[in-house]
């Protein structure tokens, strides 16, 4: 098992650009979340999926963000445009409904400048 | 108030000792406590969980949940400098169908 796979691992960009996030989620996992960790606010959970379906975005921050997942594969999470204050690590993480925890992605690290 | 609350410190305990890890939870509602290992720069990885009140035991780790108070905490046994990490405790209304609140981390170092 190739466990959750995010890519890409690091991401620079200019003040204004679109940025997208991609994540795989474990095959057979149900659950997908978005998280952003930063040093001030620690781990944040933006929105999670459920079959495909999302369940709960209340976390995302503002319009500038969306998230679609168009397959159980496959997982995107998109800010246009982006500012200086998204730069966090962006980590993707999925289960499934009887599961005891998750499995993290190792994460996207997003400079926004 | 935090919904999930732990010290920050850092916590330093000598080589060998007994680490201890401690978090609040404001929502009386959660069913589920977790305990996350993250490295500097590395992911979150599950450690431990916990339903019920009362301690379970996994190797040199002890987790322990008391719902009246509404306090979970974490034992290391036998530290090693490899524990050295942040750790992360993580609550939840239910099973992974749930989503879950993660508090900011409690960093320890352990010292050989």
């Amino acid at each position: 098992d190739a466990g959750v796979i995010q890519s890409p691992r690091h991401e620079v960009t200019e003040m204004g650009q679109e940025v997208t996030l991609r994540c795989k989620p474990i095959s057979g996992h149900d659950y997908l979340f978005w998280y952003r960790q930063t040093m001030m606010r620690g781990l944040e959970l933006l929105i999670y999926f459920n079959n495909n379906v999302p369940i709960d975005d209340s976390g995302m921050p503002e319009d500038r963000f969306s998230a679609k997942m168009p397959n159980a594969s496959f997982s995107t999470l998109k800010i246009q445009p982006s500012e200086p204050r998204d730069s966090a690590v962006y980590f993707c993480a999925s289960t499934t409904f009887a599961g005891s925890g998750y499995t993290f992605g190792s994460g996207t690290r997003l400079t926004v400048v | 108030q935090k919904e999930v609350e732990q010290n920050s410190g850092p916590l330093s305990v000598p080589e060998g000792a007994i680490a201890s890890l401690n978090c609040t939870y404001s929502d009386r509602g959660s069913q589920s406590f977790f305990w996350y290992r993250q490295y500097s720069g590395k992911s979150p990885e599950l450690i431990m969980f916990i339903y019920s009140n009362g301690d379970k035991e996994d190797g040199r780790f002890t987790a322990q949940l008391n719902k009246a108070s509404q306090y979970v905490s974490l034992l290391i046994r036998d530290s090693q400098p490899s524990d050295s990490a942040t750790y992360l405790c993580a609550v939840s209304r239910g099973t992974g169908g749930f989503k879950t609140i993660f508090g900011a981390g409690t960093r320890l170092f352990v010292k050989a």
